[in-house]
């Protein structure tokens, strides 16, 4: 089954304390990405990465690293949470079919708070 | 700025009956356009989209709708399910590929019976 899977789904840390948030795509693709959702501000891309050691930022980059050493794996980082950083976070893997029928596939999402 | 618009935050309509959710951009720019569906505790999932070579686009009971000179799109959902209760969100893009899109801040949407 193609699929999208994120870890936690749940986090409840304090400020400063570094967290991973894993990502994992059975799907083969190149690009993943992550988002963050937030009340009244929908979903805004975080970072998005094209190929595996290539990544970009995207819309909201300020106080998080990722990497992508593989192609499967695209984890998020936060080096020292704040709490305006607690949001619910969705990583996306992108499949890049052409004629119009490119479509993004999302994991169930991670709920992080940072005290 | 939101550059993607989605004004209405919740509509509810009855089963059997037409759901329209709108959708309005800023970017002329935007070429490729889609709409998620997201259930509580779930992540978006994809329902359909639309080029901007395009004007309309269905598929079974939905339905998008592109008007570029007014910068809109809707969704049309004929008939409107239960099961179609959900928070949609219109998304779009600058490079007709879905690498790198722009979010509307969602409409949730109830069908009663």
């Amino acid at each position: 089954e193609a699929q999208v899977t994120q870890n936690p789904r749940y986090l409840i840390t304090v400020t400063g304390k570094k967290l991973t948030v894993t990502c994992s795509q059975n799907m083969n693709h190149e690009y993943m990405s992550w988002y963050r959702q937030d009340p009244g501000l929908g979903l805004r891309q975080i970072y998005y990465s094209m190929n595996v050691e290539v990544t970009d930022k995207g819309d909201v980059p300020e106080g998080y690293k990722v990497s992508r050493k593989e192609k499967r794996n695209f984890p998020l980082i936060l080096e020292s949470p704040s709490p305006n950083q607690t949001s619910l976070y969705f990583c996306a893997s992108i499949s890049l079919a052409g004629l119009g029928t490119d479509t993004q596939y999302f994991g169930p999402g991670t709920r992080l708070t940072v005290l | 700025d939101q550059q993607v618009k989605q004004n209405s935050p919740s509509l509810s309509v009855q089963e059997g009956r037409i759901s329209i959710l709108n959708c309005d951009y800023t970017n002329s720019m935007f070429d490729y356009f889609l709409w998620y569906k997201k259930y509580p505790a779930e992540g978006p999932t994809f329902l359909i989209s639309i080029s901007s070579i395009k004007d309309k686009n269905e598929d079974g009971r939905f339905t998008v709708f592109l008007n570029k000179s007014a910068k809109h799109l809707s969704l049309h959902i004929v008939p409107s399910q239960p099961g179609d209760s959900a928070v949609y969100f219109c998304a779009a893009s600058v490079d007709g590929t879905a690498s790198k899109l722009t979010f509307g801040t969602g409409t949730r949407l109830q069908v009663t019976l």
